[in-house]
């Protein structure tokens, strides 16, 4: 089946301690995004990639990395300078091929930081 | 950074009723998406449009891309309790990257 799989789905941490988020599609898609939500925030996007070897941050990427080393995968490193990671984080996809940017989403990841 | 406006937070309604939610901004977009999502899961797409004044159906869920491109409307006819969720609508700007900018959603709540 095609789609965005994303994992663990739960995911708890210590604070101090860098944590990689999993985020894979088989769409074929060019694009991947990387967003934040918080109860009552609704979606921040993080980081989002283009193109392999290429990404941009987005509105709140402070304590947060990317990569972008295969077009299929584009895993999200919280790191310990994010100052509140406890959080839903969601990973999306789109086909650049069409400009009308649909964004397909994975299940989630909710992190925790005990 | 630039705003859609979805209110109100919540709404509450009776099984059976048709429900109606709007989107608005200051800016103009080129298209527009509403997406549902249940709780502990990711968004699911569920309208797409993509001209000024389209109007697109999907079941019992019709949307309209707004004449002026500063709007969207989603409307919910005959709810049933598993219309349950957040509905989220999300816009693209001219020139946006592949960006897109998201309201904060609105939680609908329908009592059997």
């Amino acid at each position: 089946d095609g789609g965005i799989t994303q994992s663990p789905k739960y995911l708890f941490r210590k604070e101090g301690q860098n944590v990689t988020l999993s985020c894979e599609q088989n769409l074929n898609h060019d694009a991947m995004y990387w967003y934040r939500q918080d109860p009552g925030q609704g979606l921040r996007l993080i980081y989002y990639s283009q193109i392999v070897n290429d990404f941009q941050k987005g509105d709140i990427a402070e304590g947060y990395s990317v990569s972008r080393e295969k077009k299929e995968s584009f895993p999200l490193t919280v790191t310990s300078a994010q100052k509140n990671p406890t959080a839903f984080y969601l990973c999306a996809s789109s086909n650049l091929a069409n400009s009308y940017n649909e964004q397909f989403f994975g299940p989630g990841t909710r992190l925790t930081v005990l | 950074g630039q705003q859609l406006n979805q209110s109100p937070q919540s709404m509450f309604i009776q099984e059976g009723e048709d429900v109606s939610m709007n989107c608005t901004s200051s800016s103009i977009f080129n298209t527009w998406l509403w997406y549902k999502q249940d709780p502990g899961e990711g968004p699911v797409l569920l309208i797409a449009l993509y001209k000024a004044g389209e109007l697109t159906s999907n079941g019992r869920l019709t949307a309209q891309f707004g004449i002026t491109r500063k709007d969207s409307f989603l409307n919910i006819s005959a709810s049933i309790p598993s219309d349950v969720g957040i509905y989220f609508c999300a816009g693209q700007l001219s020139g946006a990257n592949s960006k897109l900018t998201f309201g904060k959603g609105i939680t609908l709540s329908v009592r059997p």
